[in-house]
């Protein structure tokens, strides 16, 4: 069964610490997003990747970083740098193409300790 | 620069009436248009989409939404709410040279007994 895998569903983290959120998908797609969702402000997002061993920094990257070495795999690490990480984070895969649909994870909700 | 506004963060309807959803774009060039939608606490899912051909676009759960160029509109309809259509609603542009979406804030559907 094809898609979307986040982990894990919830997570905390504690004052100075980095955390990273899983995003695997098995769609074969090439482009995978990483987007940022608090109440009310729709997703905004931190980083994009069309292919491995490369990727963008979206509209609200500080704090972030991400790795995409693999095609299926593109974790997202939230660093200490980021001072407001509450949120919950969708990751999204594509074809990569401007009029294909983006197929979401479940999400990870970060909360800070 | 592109920008999506939906109007009302809350629509409320009674079961068994009209649904109606606004959606209003900018944009240089004719975009691609999107509609997906979000149960709590999971991702999203698309509803349906406007790339090229007709503009009146059927999605799945029976809903549908029309572009309209002269009006930088698209708005989601359904003939009949049901209790299960209850969720976040958003709406996504993508100019055709870019595989990125614009989100709307979103529309969180209320439906009353």
């Amino acid at each position: 069964d094809g898609g979307i895998t986040q982990s894990p569903k919830y997570l905390f983290r504690k004052e100075g610490q980095n955390v990273t959120l899983s995003c695997e998908q098995n769609l074969n797609h090439d482009a995978m997003y990483w987007y940022r969702q608090d109440p009310g402000q729709g997703l905004r997002l931190i980083y994009y990747s069309q292919i491995v061993n490369d990727f963008q920094k979206g509209d609200i990257a500080e704090g972030y970083s991400v790795s995409r070495e693999k095609k299926e795999s593109f974790p997202l690490t939230v660093t200490s740098a980021q001072k407001n990480p509450t949120a919950f984070y969708l990751c999204a895969s594509s074809m990569g193409l401007a009029a294909e649909t983006q197929y979401f994870g479940p999400g990870t909700r970060l909360l800070v300790l | 620069a592109q920008s999506v506004t939906q109007l009302g963060s809350h629509v409320s309807v009674s079961e068994g009436a009209l649904v109606l959803l606004r959606c209003n774009y900018s944009s240089s060039v004719p975009p691609y248009l999107f509609w997906y939608v979000q149960y709590p606490n999971q991702g999203l899912q698309l509803l349906l989409k406007y790339t090229t051909g007709a503009t009146l676009v059927k999605g799945i759960n029976g809903f549908e939404a029309e572009f309209k160029k002269s009006e930088t509109s698209f708005h989601l309809t359904k003939p009949s709410a049901h209790m299960s259509d209850a969720a976040e609603y958003f709406c996504a542009v993508s100019d055709r040279s870019n595989y990125q979406l614009i989100w709307g804030a979103g529309t969180k559907l209320i439906i009353k007994p």
